[in-house]
């Protein structure tokens, strides 16, 4: 099992443009959440996809965040007209539902921003 | 409302010694979940534990162990014998399960552990 990856590793951009971040959860895994962790914070949850559906945002996410799951299996997260606020490191998890248990998220490497 | 609280900004330790990581959570719900993470310099959260707030054993693993008590609040992390690997930045989570199981992260707890 490969475990969570994302893509890219990291990203430069000048304010204003658009980027666009990918993630591949763990296969099996119905479940995959984004989160946003700023430098000395701890993440911070944007939303999450069971299957394809999108079923809760954060109010963090503006209009500017749009992420999507089309077939129920990677996800992208785009970002448009980004702002220097918008640097940060998106991480990408995923889970699989355990029966009368909480299940794990297993984190991803994210996706280091930084907006100039 | 849901909020993690890791006091502990930053903790230094020489190889070898014990160490506790200490994190206390606030929640309304009776059913919840705490979690401790590894985030090393390469960045990607380790998951290290997961426990019910209906267990309250305590849990050993290798050189680790979790102290969890409810009349407190607390869900602390012990390293023994620490080593230079062990440096890292540590999260405890909380999670109210649910429709979504998102995890409310403290602001972590950086350890260096010197050689």
């Amino acid at each position: 099992d490969t475990g969570v990856s994302q893509d890219p590793r990291h990203k430069i951009t000048k304010r204003g443009q658009n980027v666009t971040f990918r993630c591949d959860p763990i296969s099996e895994h119905n479940r995959l959440y984004w989160y946003r962790q700023t430098l000395g914070q701890g993440p911070e949850f944007l939303t999450y996809f069971q299957n394809e559906a999108q079923l809760e945002k954060s109010r963090l996410l503006s209009d500017r965040f749009s992420a999507e799951r089309p077939k129920g299996s990677f996800s992208t997260l785009e970002i448009q007209r980004t702002e220097q606020g918008d640097s940060a490191m998106y991480l990408c998890a995923s889970s699989a539902p355990t029966p009368g248990e909480q299940e794990t998220q297993y984190f991803g490497p994210g996706t280091r921003l930084l907006v100039l | 409302a849901q909020k993690v609280t890791q006091a502990q900004t930053e903790i230094s330790v020489v190889e070898k010694e014990d160490v506790t990581l200490d994190c206390v959570y606030e929640t309304r719900d009776t059913t919840y979940y705490l979690f401790w993470y590894k985030q090393p310099p390469s960045g990607e959260l380790v998951f290290l534990i997961r426990r019910n707030s209906f267990d309250e054993q305590n849990e050993i693993s290798g050189r680790y162990s979790w102290n969890f008590q409810k009349s407190t609040s607390s869900f602390n992390f012990t390293i023994t014998a620490s080593q230079v690997v062990d440096s890292a930045v540590y999260f405890c989570a909380l999670s109210e399960g649910g429709a979504t199981n998102k995890l409310i992260f403290g602001t972590g707890t950086l350890l260096a552990v010197q050689p």
